[in-house]
C-alpha cells in the first residue's frame, strides 16, 4: 500500500522568510499525482499545488513551489516571502493514476507557524 | 456557489445513538469520498463511491456505512456511535482521476461522540 510521510510535524518561520516542508511517499507506480493541501484554523482544506509525477518540471503556484525528486520519491513544499495568512497545517498527498478509486492518500501533516 | 455542504457542522452524540452525516455536492462530480482528521494521524479514508451506485471500503469503514444512491448525495452513516469515532470528518469530491482533477472538500462535521 502506497504510504506518505511527513517527517516534520511543525516548522516555524519569520515572516518574509523562506521555508521547505519535507514529504516522502512510498510506491511501486511510476505514474501517479502529488498534492500540497493547506488547512488553516477556520478548518477548510485548499490545494495549494499540484504535480504530476511523469512530468520533470517543479510545479510552482506564486510563492509556492515544489521540489519533485522521483527517484528519491520526495515532494518537499517551498514557501518564499512567508505571509501571516500562511499558517496552517500543511498535508501531502498521493493519488495513484491505476487502481479501483481516485483516492488521495495524505500525510499526517505539518503545522507551520509564521512568526512576525 | 457551487461546492460541498455538509451538515451538521458540529454534533455531540451519546455512545450506541445512530447519526448520519450528510453531504451533497452540485458540482456533478462523479467520485465522492469520506475522511476523518484526527490530531497526529492526518485524513483517513473511510469509504468512498467512484460513481453513483457503487462504493468502497478506504482505510478505516468499520463502524461507518454509506449509500450513494444518486450522484449529489452521500451520506455517512455511524450505525451505533462510539468514542473513538470522535473526530472531524471531511467530505469530499472529484471530478475523476487526473491532476487536474483534485479533491473539494467540504467543511467538515466535528463529531463528538460521549
Amino acid at each position: 500500500a502506497q504510504t506518505v510521510t511527513q517527517s516534520q510535524p511543525e516548522m516555524s518561520v519569520q515572516e518574509a522568510e523562506t521555508v521547505t516542508l519535507s514529504c516522502t511517499y512510498d510506491t511501486s507506480e511510476s505514474d501517479y499525482y502529488l498534492f500540497w493541501y493547506k488547512q488553516p484554523p477556520s478548518r477548510q482544506m485548499i490545494l495549494v499545488i499540484r504535480q504530476e509525477a511523469y512530468k520533470q518540471q517543479n510545479a510552482t503556484e506564486n510563492r509556492f513551489s515544489v521540489n519533485f525528486q522521483k527517484a528519491a520519491k520526495s515532494f518537499s513544499l517551498k514557501i518564499s516571502d512567508s505571509q501571516l495568512g500562511d499558517a496552517a497545517m500543511y498535508f501531502c498527498a498521493y493519488r495513484p493514476t491505476q487502481g479501483g478509486s481516485e483516492k488521495l492518500v495524505f500525510g499526517k501533516g505539518t503545522k507551520l507557524t509564521v512568526n512576525p | 456557489i457551487a461546492g460541498i455542504t455538509q451538515a451538521p457542522t458540529s454534533q455531540i452524540l451519546a455512545a450506541g445513538r445512530r447519526m448520519t452525516l450528510r453531504c451533497t455536492q452540485d458540482m456533478r462530480h462523479n467520485a465522492m469520498y469520506w475522511y476523518r482528521q484526527d490530531l497526529g494521524l492526518g485524513l483517513r479514508l473511510i469509504h468512498y463511491s467512484n460513481t453513483a451506485g457503487t462504493t468502497g471500503k478506504g482505510e478505516v469503514p468499520d463502524g461507518y456505512s454509506v449509500s450513494r444512491a444518486n450522484t449529489d448525495d452521500f451520506p455517512l452513516t455511524l450505525a451505533s456511535a462510539v468514542p473513538s469515532q470522535t473526530s472531524v470528518y471531511f467530505c469530499a469530491s472529484s471530478r475523476g482521476r487526473g491532476v487536474n482533477s483534485p479533491l473539494h472538500f467540504g467543511n467538515g462535521t466535528r463529531l463528538t461522540v460521549t
